[in-house]
This record gives C-alpha cells, structure tokens and sequence, in this order.
C-alpha cells in the first residue's frame, strides 16, 4: 500500500475556497487515488477519486500531479458541515477492495 | 444517511464477555467491510465478505469472527473482550468488485469496561 503524508489539520474561513494536500510519492501507476471524510461523529464518507486527470463532482474537485506524487482536493466554498478529518488513500484497481486510512487532515471551518 | 444501518449504536460490556456487532448493507450491495477505529490505531481494515464468502482479511484479532448471512446482513463477532477492544466499530458496503466507492454505517461504539 503507498504511503501518504497530510497536513495533521488545516483551517478555512466559511465560504472561502479550501485547498487540502496530500503526498504519495510511493503511489504505483494503476492505484486510482481516493478522498474519504469523516464528520465528527459519523462513519466515513466517500467524496471523490481519481487517476490521472483532474476530476469534480458535487462535493468537490480533485487535481491531480502530473507525476501522480501529490494531489490535492479542492472544496471550493468551505462551509460549516465540511469540518471534518479528509483522508487521501491510494487504491489499486483490481487490487484488494479494502481502504487504508492514514491519519489524515482535520480541517476546521470557522464561521 | 449512506443506507448502510448498524445495531447496536452503543454498547458497554465487561472484560472476558462476547458482544455481536449487526450491520445491514446498502440495497443490492453484496460486499460488507468491517473497520475498527481506536484513538492510537486509527481506522483499521478487519475484514471483507462478498455475497456470503470471506474476500479479504485484515487485522483482525483470532478472538473476532464475522459472516455474511444469506440475507447479506453481516455481523462481527467479539468475544473474550478486552480494555483495548475498545472502539468504533463501522461497517461499509458496496456492490463488490471493480466498485470504488464505499458507503459507511454510523457505526457501533464499544465500551469494554
């Protein structure tokens, strides 16, 4: 499993874009790279993934290196609810299906 | 709400007891994971079953069992509990296979006391 560093915590301002960081330099070239939250209380919430190109949905958009070493999640305008631990996992396709979390950004949104 | 329910939502036992930990998956999901997360160990993959067979298997301690019943309800079996079993523990489901994203019940806190 390739290793990832994050920021331990990261703060926003509310309604302010977010741009959360995450290394893995280790990442082999069929790991498809995952973003995970989990809000305060809750289980963990699946956001977005990609592997080679920049991705967005509803959540939230995903830039991705063009070395796939780093990439970074980009929430676009913070809110209160998006306070909450991202995890960036690496995963490869076709590999085990089991999600190895690291420890992960606790981000703080503040009103 | 992911559409994945686990019973109970709290539960406090003592030390040597046996607890059974209930998750239901999502609608048409056939694959259940089960993680624990501890305050020093994080979230830590324990095991996977798809469509009522054993997929994958993480950390999971000799003393933990799981199945997948033909309903594909799952349940996590912990027994002679200890302090440090003390946990959330979540479920997750999917349909299996190539898919990637996982949906994540709202867990079951232990309290092994």
């Amino acid at each position: 499993d390739a290793k990832t560093t994050q920021p331990n915590s990261m703060e926003s301002n509310e309604e302010e874009p977010v741009h959360l960081p995450c290394n893995h330099s280790t990442i082999s070239g069929t790991d498809y790279i995952h973003w995970y939250r989990q809000l305060p209380s809750q289980g963990p919430e699946y956001v977005i993934h990609g592997l080679t190109s920049n991705v967005n949905n509803r959540m939230a958009s995903l830039a991705i290196a063009e070395d796939r070493k780093s990439s970074t999640l980009i929430l676009h305008r913070a809110t209160l609810r998006d306070a909450a631990v991202y995890y960036c996992i690496p995963h490869a396709q076709g590999g085990s299906e089991k999600l190895v979390f690291g420890k992960g950004t606790k981000l703080t949104v503040n009103p | 709400d992911s559409g994945v329910t686990q019973t109970p939502k709290h539960l406090i036992t003592a030390t040597g007891q046996r607890v059974t930990l209930r998750c239901s998956p999502r609608s048409g999901d056939l694959s259940v994971y089960w993680y624990q997360q501890s305050l020093d160990q994080g979230l830590q993959f324990l095991i996977q079953y798809y469509n009522g067979e054993e997929r994958a298997k993480g950390n999971i301690l000799e003393r933990f069992s799981a199945q997948q019943f033909p309903d594909l309800h799952s349940e996590l079996n912990l027994s002679s509990l200890e302090l440090g079993d003390s946990a959330l523990y979540f479920c997750a489901s999917n349909r299996g296979g190539r898919a990637y994203e996982q949906y994540f019940g709202p867990g079951t806190r232990l309290t092994v006391t």
